[in-house]
């Protein structure tokens, strides 16, 4: 499938401070972006997505960014908490249906 | 709302035997669902689409003979991983697509170990 570049692989942030994490993506076709949030042993979840008509969406603590222009999106969370110590995962929809690419993933650790 | 469910949850069997896995959508119905896999510490790889009344789409160098899929009805698709062998062990992800959106929802995961 196409290519979604994720950064930083880990992260280590104290509780309070922000978390940010970039994605690129090569598909230009791609309008649907989702960011998932992963706990260990568990199946992924979905914590905000945004699509291509919009280039900014909020709920509560996360935001997500969207620059189609530049191909890259990217996850803000804010006031982190150690509860949002996890995997999170970034993908972008593929041309053919609706399936999604992901990136590799970024291991946030947010430390008390 | 937009909950799947997998059964079971974790499974150990020997080499040779054959392991079917349930995904669910328990709250919707769900024309598309996806079957990944997932190794420690790696992101997730696209095994198959299942479409509900059709041949599931393998991705390339998934053997379909070895991952047979079943999407019997809106709400369920099985996975069966035939003649399991030590490699193929790993953490299977299903997820389904609301009908007429794109976001994906997924289950909790099937842990395969085999020995």
């Amino acid at each position: 499938g196409e290519n979604v570049e994720q950064h930083p692989s880990t992260l280590s942030v104290q509780e309070g401070d922000s978390a940010v994490i970039k994605c690129t993506y090569s598909d230009s076709a791609s309008n649907y972006f989702p960011w998932y949030k992963q706990e260990l042993g568990k199946g992924p979840q979905l914590i905000i997505d945004i699509r291509s008509n919009v280039g900014e969406k909020k709920d509560q603590r996360i935001a997500v960014t969207l620059n189609k222009t530049a191909k890259h999106f990217s996850l803000h969370i804010t006031e982190t908490q150690p509860e949002d110590s996890a995997v999170y995962f970034c993908a972008a929809s593929s041309s053919s249906g609706y399936a999604l690419n992901f990136g590799k993933g970024t291991s946030l650790l947010v430390t008390p | 709302g937009a909950v799947v469910s997998q059964h079971p949850s974790r499974v150990i069997c020997k080499s040779g035997t054959s392991v079917k896995i349930e995904c669910r959508s328990l709250d919707f119905q769900a024309t598309t669902m996806f079957w990944y896999r997932q190794f420690p510490k790696q992101s997730l790889m696209l095994m198959a689409t299942s479409n509900e009344g059709s041949k599931a789409t393998y991705e390339q160098g998934v053997e379909k003979d070895k991952f047979l899929i079943n999407h019997a009805s809106l709400t369920l698709s099985t996975l069966t991983v035939a003649s399991a062998h030590p490699e193929d062990s790993s953490f299977y992800i299903c997820s389904a697509l609301l009908a007429g959106q794109e976001t994906q929802y997924f289950g909790p995961g099937t842990r395969l170990l085999v020995l």
